[in-house]
């Protein structure tokens, strides 16, 4: 069975500190590893995958094979940046995600 | 932009009612989903879409819940017969297919279920 683990529910940093979003997953073969983001009263979109290795507006993350991780980094956060994010894993050959908890990253100005 | 749209934004509906929630997805997309979120938990696939027939359901989608395209660009989820647990915002989405896990998800319908 696949799942993932986002352990913290709310992370709170001032603005301008580096931001980590936490995930861990489990998945017994190549996942395909993503982040989704929710801005306040928008919906939930696309905002990195790890195939890609592309850094969007300042966010990055590495696929840990090792540590089955796939955390969500930003090294100087912004206020735009307050919003709930979604790690969520595709297994191969699926179109299925599945969703961690979601964190709430608040920045305080 | 084209969005993906979904009506009602909220329904309330009495147990044992038939629901059907509505979609509209993005026009060139070819891949369809809905997804529930119970309330302060995760956001749950429940069955993808292509090509006219599902493509793969998770074991949430049981025999309570049928999906249809009946004309071409609505895309639509029926609850026949509610329970109190099907209490849920729930999200179509659609891709292309193309760049794979990116999926537009409209804003939701939220269900109560009393």
């Amino acid at each position: 069975a696949q799942r993932v683990t986002q352990p913290e529910k709310l992370l709170s940093v001032f603005k301008g500190a580096p931001v980590e979003l936490k995930c861990n997953y489990s998945y017994s073969g190549s996942p395909e590893l993503f982040w989704y983001v929710q801005y306040s009263r928008q919906r939930l979109q696309l905002l990195l995958r790890h195939i890609s290795r592309e850094s969007i507006k300042g966010f990055t993350a590495d696929l840990n094979k090792g540590e089955t991780s796939f955390h969500l980094k930003k090294p100087f956060a912004q206020e735009e940046d307050s919003a709930m994010y979604y790690c969520a894993l595709s297994g191969a050959g699926s179109y299925q995600l599945t969703f961690g908890k979601g964190t709430k990253l608040s920045v305080i100005p | 932009e084209p969005e993906v749209t979904q009506t009602p934004s909220h329904q309330v509906t009495q147990m044992g009612q038939e629901v059907i929630l509505r979609c509209v997805p993005i026009s060139n997309h070819l891949y369809f989903y809905w997804y529930r979120q119970i309330l302060g938990q995760k956001v749950e696939f429940l069955v993808s879409f292509y090509n006219n027939e599902i493509s793969e359901k998770s074991e949430i989608f049981d025999d309570q819940f049928s999906v249809e395209r009946p004309d071409g660009s609505n895309f639509t989820l029926k609850i026949r017969s509610t329970k109190l647990e099907d209490s849920a915002m729930y999200f179509c989405a659609s891709s292309t297919g193309l760049a794979f896990g990116e999926l537009f998800f409209g804003e939701g319908s939220r269900l109560t279920v009393l």
